[in-house]
């Protein structure tokens, strides 16, 4: 079957860096999302990832590596705004996202 | 981002009457989608559609139906609501296949079945 696996909640420090971790199993894989939601918001676009390694955009990172179906988002120099939800996603071979449940990140002061 | 309105945004209907909720994009987006979110679940497909008056269904089709008769336009209809599926509801749009297939959604619907 398919699925994705992520921890539910993680807690950081205002000013650290924290990393999200995300398994998948999907027939088939045609890329990687990670998405940011806020609390009764939409899903909002972070990253995508088709090739391994690492994908840099300002202070978020994304790092896939296809062989051990793995993948990690970065978030660096932790802000209050960044208390959410961040949403992995497997695409399949008929380009349907699989998601997983969610990580609720709590930055603390 | 997509420019995407759902509508209501709001609800609050009784056991066994009929819903629709309403996805308008701007895009011009080819693909269109609808979600239900709930607590410890990811985002579950529930029908999507590839162009007007084509669609497909999604992992969570049962109770549900959809249509597209418009490319902007893509609704969802609950044809008798049951408490199951009180939940919040996204609608998504993606241009096409590859790294356009980025989906992007609508603010939600929130959806009570009483």
């Amino acid at each position: 079957g398919q699925n994705i696996d992520q921890p539910t909640e993680m807690t950081a420090t205002e000013g650290a860096i924290v990393q999200i971790n995300c398994t998948y199993q999907t027939s088939g894989f045609n890329g990687l999302f990670w998405y940011q939601q806020h609390a009764g918001e939409a899903p909002t676009f972070l990253s995508y990832n088709v090739l391994d390694g690492l994908e840099e955009k300002g202070r978020f990172s994304s790092f896939l590596s296809r062989s051990k179906g793995y993948s990690y988002l970065l978030l660096k120099e932790l802000q209050m705004k960044d208390s959410a939800s961040y949403l992995c996603a497997g695409m399949d071979s008929n380009y349907q996202l699989i998601w997983g449940a969610g990580t609720k990140l709590i930055i603390k002061p | 981002d997509a420019g995407i309105t759902q509508s209501p945004r709001h609800k609050v209907t009784e056991t066994g009457t009929p819903v629709t909720l309403r996805c308008h994009q701007t895009e011009n987006h080819r693909y269109m989608y609808w979600y239900r979110q709930d607590p410890g679940h990811g985002l579950r497909l529930i029908h999507y559609s590839y162009g007007v008056k084509d669609t497909d269904k999604g992992e969570v089709s049962d109770g549900y139906s959809v249509s597209r008769s418009k490319t902007e336009d893509f609704l969802l209809t609950l044809e008798s609501a049951t408490s199951s599926q009180t939940s919040v509801y996204f609608c998504a749009t993606s241009a096409g296949e590859g790294e356009t297939d980025t989906q992007y959604f609508g603010p939600g619907t929130r959806l009570t079945v009483l």
